[in-house]
């Protein structure tokens, strides 16, 4: 079983609308979590990164929240463009080495 | 913008033949990770290095593929023999410990 789980596999949504990703998790003990944007024939990009300590963190219109207690994650677009379309993928690490767990990604398309 | 660099970008290749990738990681960065990427597997790790040496090679199919770090300006990935399964997107990462990765664009593999 994958150790971090990804919901919704993918959405469409209209330009302008806001959407939530999740990301639920049981990598331990925990370290910390990303949140990656992928374009299309692009590397994933870092879009937040949280520790342990950490509830929530923005990087413009994106929000991501972590629950370490219930090992839940989510990521708030906020009125979303077309540019927003792409994979996002959360990555959680454990504490002690460098194995990185990966989702298998939110694919987002955003539509005029 | 620091960047970590990937060569070549696509590869098309018969099966048999022998494929060589090749990673320039940011300059000072430390660690350095091989990752594979699939529709049906999304990201696996492959193998990562930190200060050239290898720390965890085990995602890596060990009779055909080798990993190296030559120096600290480049690392290699190579198959021989290359198979279609091997048909995915290969991306090299670095960070500066456990703390913030960067991706290269990748080198998109094609086995025939």
């Amino acid at each position: 079983k994958n150790q971090v789980e990804q919901s919704p596999q993918s959405l469409i949504i209209l330009e302008g609308k806001n959407c939530t990703l999740q990301c639920n998790y049981t990598v331990s003990p925990f370290s910390n979590l990303r949140w990656y944007k992928q374009d299309t024939g692009r590397g994933p990009v870092s879009l937040t990164i949280m520790t342990f300590s950490e509830n929530t963190k923005s990087n413009g219109r994106y929000t991501a929240t972590l629950d370490a207690d219930t090992k839940q994650s989510s990521l708030h677009i906020t009125a979303s463009q077309l540019s927003d379309s792409a994979s996002y993928i959360c990555v959680v690490s454990a504490r002690g080495n460098n194995r990185l767990a990966f989702g298998k990604g939110n694919q987002v398309v955003v539509i005029p | 913008d620091a960047r970590v660099t990937q060569t070549p970008r696509h590869k098309v290749t018969e099966m048999g033949q022998e494929v060589t990738m090749r990673c320039q990681p940011i300059l000072g960065h430390n660690t350095v990770f091989w990752y594979r990427q699939t529709m049906m597997q999304g990201l696996e790790l492959l193998a990562y290095f930190r200060n050239r040496a290898p720390l965890d090679d085990s995602g890596m199919p060990k009779d055909r593929f080798s990993a190296e770090m030559p120096d600290a300006t480049l690392a290699t990935l190579k198959i021989q023999p290359s198979e279609p399964r091997d048909s995915a997107v290969y991306f090299c990462a670095s960070g500066p410990g456990n703390y913030g990765y960067t991706f290269g664009s990748g080198t998109r593999l094609t086995v025939v």
